[in-house]
């Protein structure tokens, strides 16, 4: 079975705080694409970061920073230096095949507060 | 610039009537998406069409029909079957399949 799980449903921290967002996913598939998007107030869903299963290097852009584990099947997303703006719902996604094609399945969220 | 557009915005609709949502892209991708999110929830996949003339159905199509004529336009009916149309509806396109996903600003649709 092919599943995305974000298990923290709200987390809420002060400015200036770091923060990570946990994803764990499951697929039988060797070859899958892991995403994380950003759903701002706005409701438009923003690409943040995609990964492939063979790359598991961290990545680090700018205050925002992704662990991937492929023993732990984790794809962890970390912001340092949290602003308020940073406020919003954040999805991870697991690309799989569906019917002979692939989609992706979204975690459900994590929607993060940041009090000023 | 290229994006995705959705229209409208904000859109009522009295039960039994059909309602159809717009979504148009300039990105010259080939596959398009459509996705519902009701409150507090993820995305689900209702319809996706990899090419033109072409589209399959996701994890909740019941209620819903699409067309796929043109590259750039993949228009979603909401239809008097929909039991429970009242959500915050999100299109998507990609290149291909496993590719990035880009969303356009979403529909809300309200049914009164």
């Amino acid at each position: 079975a092919q599943k995305v799980t974000q298990a923290q449903t709200e987390i809420s921290v002060v400015e200036k705080e770091d923060v990570t967002l946990d994803c764990v996913y499951e697929t039988r598939d060797t070859t899958y694409y892991l995403f994380w998007y950003k759903q701002p107030p706005s409701g438009e869903l923003v690409f943040l970061i995609r990964r492939n299963s063979f790359d598991e290097q961290n990545e680090i852009s700018g205050r925002y920073s992704w662990n991937f584990q492929k023993s732990t099947s984790s794809f962890n997303f970390t912001i340092t230096a949290s602003q308020v703006v940073d406020s919003a719902v954040y999805f991870c996604a697991l690309s799989a095949w569906y019917s002979s094609a692939s989609k992706i399945i979204f975690g459900s969220g994590t929607r993060l507060s940041i009090r000023p | 610039d290229g994006g995705i557009t959705q229209s409208p915005k904000y859109l009522f609709r009295k039960e039994g009537q059909n309602v159809t949502l717009s979504c148009e892209q300039n990105l010259n991708h080939d596959a398009m998406y459509w996705y519902r999110q009701d409150p507090g929830q993820g995305l689900r996949l209702i319809y996706y069409s990899q090419i033109v003339n072409d589209f399959q159905k996701g994890d909740i199509a019941e209620g819903y029909s699409v067309s796929r004529e043109k590259k750039e336009s993949f228009p979603l009916t909401v239809t008097s079957a929909q039991k429970n149309p009242t959500a915050f509806y999100l299109c998507a396109s990609s290149i291909g399949h496993s590719d990035t996903q880009y969303f356009g600003p979403g529909t809300r649709l309200t049914v009164l």
